[in-house]
C-alpha cells in the first residue's frame, strides 16, 4: 500500500521555467512533510520540509505549498536552472519518526 | 563535522550468497536507518536502530537483518541473496528523538547480484 503518492515520475523543464511536483498522502496523523533531493551517485539531502500549520514555506526558489484539508503537497521550483537537474522525493512522516517516501521525481532541466 | 559514511561503495555477489554492509552515522546520533532504493520501487524503509534496539522495521523478509553498536555504527546482513536484492542500500542517520527533524544520509552501497 503506497502512502505517500508523487506525481510526475519524471519533468522536463526549460532553464527559467517553473517545476512542479505533487504528492497526496493518506494517514492523517503525519506532521512533517520533507522534500528531498537526490543528485546521481549521492545520497538524498533535506531540501525543504513543511509542517501542517502552515500552508506555504518558501526558501530561495523552493516553495512547498500544503494543502491539509486535501492531504496534498507540493513543492514549486522558480525559476529553474540545470543545476537543479535531480531526483526529488517527497516525504510523509509520523510518530514513528520513519519517513514514508513518494516513488520520487526525476527533474531534468534544460539549459 | 563528517558526515554518514557507508562501505564498501561499490560490490558484486552472486546468488545465494550474503553481504553485510557498514554505516557510520554523524557523531552524536543515535538512530540508524537502513533504505533500499530501486528505480522501480523508490526508497523502501528496511529497519531503524536506536541505541543498540531495533525500533522500526519494514516489510522485508528475514534474509534481511541489521544491528547496531554501542558506538552508534550499524550493519545490515542480506542472506541467501537473489537477482531482486539489487539495489542501492541506503543509511541514514538522525537524532532519533524529540521533535521529528533531519534525515541525514550516506551515498549508499550499490550491491549487484548475478
Amino acid at each position: 500500500q503506497q502512502q505517500v503518492k508523487q506525481s510526475p515520475q519524471s519533468l522536463i523543464v526549460q532553464k527559467g521555467g517553473i517545476s512542479i511536483i505533487n504528492c497526496a498522502y493518506e494517514n492523517t496523523a503525519f506532521d512533517y512533510f520533507p522534500w528531498y533531493q537526490q543528485f546521481p551517485g549521492k545520497g538524498p539531502a533535506l531540501l525543504i520540509a513543511i509542517r501542517p500549520d502552515v500552508s506555504e514555506k518558501k526558501e530561495g526558489r523552493f516553495t512547498i505549498s500544503f494543502n491539509k484539508s486535501a492531504k496534498q503537497f507540493s513543492l514549486h521550483i522558480m525559476d529553474s536552472q540545470p543545476g537543479d537537474s535531480a531526483t526529488y522525493f517527497c516525504a510523509a512522516v509520523g510518530g514513528s519518526y520513519i519517513p514514508t517516501f513518494g516513488r520520487g521525481t526525476s527533474l531534468i532541466v534544460h539549459p | 563535522k563528517a558526515g554518514v559514511t557507508q562501505t564498501p561503495r561499490y560490490l558484486i555477489k552472486t546468488r545465494g550468497q550474503q553481504v553485510t554492509l557498514s554505516c557510520s552515522p554523524i557523531s552524536g546520533h543515535r538512530s540508524v536507518s537502513w533504505y533500499q532504493q530501486t528505480p522501480g520501487q523508490g526508497l523502501q524503509f528496511l529497519f531503524e536502530y536506536f541505541s543498540e534496539t531495533q525500533r522500526n522495521k519494514g516489510n522485508f523478509p528475514g534474509r534481511f537483518s541489521g544491528r547496531q553498536f554501542s558506538n552508534s555504527r550499524s550493519e545490515m546482513n542480506v542472506s541467501t541473496l537473489e537477482l531482486g536484492d539489487s539495489a542501492l542500500y541506503l543509511c541514514a542517520s538522525s537524532f532519533g528523538t524529540g521533535v521529528t527533524g533531519e534525515l541525514f544520509f550516506g551515498e549508499g552501497s550499490r550491491l549487484t547480484v548475478l
